[in-house]
């Protein structure tokens, strides 16, 4: 239980061009996804906190409307990567929670390579 | 918000008990221990999870002392398939943010 799926699982597209990510939870629903980006040998950073039906809450440094995130339901989030520039090729990885209970932890995607070229 | 703070790496051989620590001194009363281990090019993915003293699942045992100040990870019987990178999280209220540190690198020799 508790499977988190992303897609694509690998991107390579122009400069300039936006990429979308789906995030999905298959058997349960998430109120709370995160996107996590993750550089060579690094460790993940969050970028944001994606809430169904409200808008997303973004670190500090993630520009929002470079990166944007959809929570429309309750099993899919979606992040757009506008207008994406070489700097923007990395690992990007979603999670979700199953549950708002304290000890629910988070299950991850197995991520999305983003290379642009 | 809690901040983690493990070793960088970490060797063993095949068939040791390996045991990795975690530091997170300002853990709030209400957040979780959470172990993930990630191989290259994949998500991390759920070990164990903990709130205090011991718990055991089939692959992992979690050592939290009465403080909860650290925790201890332990893999009985590493294999080469368990080299990768282990995180441990701390936190737990729905909207709380979770933030990785800087994880340990586990490599396990034959």
């Amino acid at each position: 239980g508790a499977v988190v799926s992303q897609h694509p699982s690998w991107v390579i597209c122009k400069s300039g061009t936006s990429v979308k990510i789906e995030c999905r939870s298959l058997d349960f629903q998430a109120t709370t996804m995160f996107w996590y980006r993750q550089f060579p040998k690094q460790s993940l950073m969050l970028m944001a906190t994606s809430n169904e039906g409200s808008k997303a809450t973004y670190e500090q440094g993630v520009e929002k409307d470079k990166f944007l995130i959809n929570h429309a339901s309750l099993t899919l989030s979606t992040l757009t990567v506008t207008s994406a520039h070489p700097e923007d090729s990395s690992f990007y990885i979603c999670s979700a929670r199953n549950g708002t209970g304290n000890n629910q932890p988070q299950h991850f995607g197995d991520g999305t390579r983003l290379s642009i070229l | 918000l809690a901040k983690t703070t493990q070793p960088i790496s970490m060797d063993s051989y095949e068939g040791q008990e390996v045991n990795i620590t975690c530091s997170h001194n300002n853990i709030a009363t209400n957040d979780y221990i959470t172990w993930y281990q990630q191989f290259p090019s994949q998500g991390p993915r759920f070990i164990i999870q903990g709130y205090k003293t011991k718990v055991t699942n089939e692959v992992a045992s979690l050592f939290i002392p009465a403080d909860r100040k650290s925790s201890t990870l332990s893999l009985p019987r590493v294999s080469l398939s368990d080299t990768a990178v282990y995180y441990c999280l701390v936190g737990g209220n729905n909207f709380n943010k979770f933030y990785f540190g800087s994880g340990t690198k586990l490599n396990v020799k034959p």
